[in-house]
C-alpha cells in the first residue's frame, strides 16, 4: 500500500535562504510522485511531478525534487526563499496512472521571515 | 479561461439540513473528483468520477453523495450532514492519465455544521 509522510508541519525561512521540504513515501511499485502549493484561500496549484524519466525535476516558481529511491524520498527545494513562497505545500504519490488513487501528506506550512 | 468553479465558496448550516455543493469544469475533462482537508491530515480523496455516470469512492465516502449526469459537472451531495463534516472541500478535474495530465483544483468550499 502506497503512503507519503512530510516531515515538519511547519518550516520557518528566512528570505533569501533554502528552502527545504522533506517527503518521504512507501510504494510498492514505481510511483507518480508530485509536489503542490496552496496559497491562503486558494486551491492547489501543481508544483511538478515526477513520473519516472529524470530524477530531478524542476518545476515552477523556482522549485525543484529529487527522487532517491534508494531513499524513498522526494525533497522539494528553492535556493532562495522569496516571501511569495509563503504558503503550505502537499507531497502526494500515486502507485497507479490513475487520478482516482492519488494520495496526499499532511501538508507543511511554510514562513518566509524578512 | 480554463477554471473549476464551485458554489458556494463558504456555507454554514445546520446539523441534518440536507445540501449540495456544485462543482463545474470547462476544460472538458473526463476526471473529476472531490477532496475534503482537515488540518494535520492534508486532502483526503471522498469521490471521483472517470466519465459521465461513472462515479467510485475514495478514502472517506461517508456520509456524502455524488452524481456525474454531465461532463462538466459534479456535485458532492450530504444527505444528512454532521458537524464531522465540517471542512473544507475542494473539487478537481483532470483528463484521465496521472503520467500525462495535470489535475486543476477549484477555489474550494468552507463548510461548517452546526
Amino acid at each position: 500500500a502506497q503512503s507519503v509522510t512530510q516531515l515538519g508541519s511547519h518550516v520557518s525561512v528566512s528570505e533569501g535562504a533554502l528552502v527545504l521540504l522533506r517527503c518521504n513515501y512507501s510504494s510498492s511499485v514505481p510511483p507518480y510522485l508530485f509536489w503542490y502549493v496552496q496559497y491562503p484561500n486558494q486551491g492547489l496549484q501543481l508544483l511538478l511531478k515526477y513520473t519516472s524519466a529524470a530524477t530531478l525535476v524542476k518545476g515552477i516558481n523556482g522549485f525543484e525534487a529529487e527522487f532517491k529511491k534508494s531513499e524513498t524520498s522526494f525533497h522539494l527545494t528553492k535556493p532562495s526563499a522569496h516571501m511569495s513562497d509563503a504558503a503550505e505545500y502537499f507531497c502526494a504519490v500515486s502507485e497507479s496512472d490513475s487520478w482516482g488513487k492519488l494520495q496526499f501528506g499532511a501538508g507543511t506550512q511554510v514562513v518566509v521571515t524578512p | 479561461e480554463a477554471q473549476v468553479t464551485q458554489n458556494p465558496r463558504y456555507l454554514i448550516t445546520v446539523t441534518g439540513k440536507k445540501l449540495t455543493v456544485t462543482c463545474s469544469q470547462n476544460m472538458n475533462h473526463e476526471y473529476m473528483s472531490w477532496y475534503r482537508q482537515d488540518p494535520g491530515l492534508g486532502l483526503r480523496q471522498i469521490y471521483y468520477s472517470m466519465n459521465v455516470e461513472v462515479t467510485d469512492k475514495g478514502d472517506v465516502p461517508e456520509g456524502y453523495k455524488v452524481s456525474r449526469k454531465e461532463k462538466r459537472n459534479f456535485p458532492l451531495i450530504l444527505e444528512s450532514p454532521s458537524p464531522n463534516q465540517t471542512s473544507l472541500y475542494f473539487c478537481a478535474s483532470s483528463l484521465i492519465a496521472v503520467s500525462t495530465d495535470t489535475q486543476y483544483f477549484g477555489p474550494g468550499t468552507r463548510l461548517t455544521v452546526l
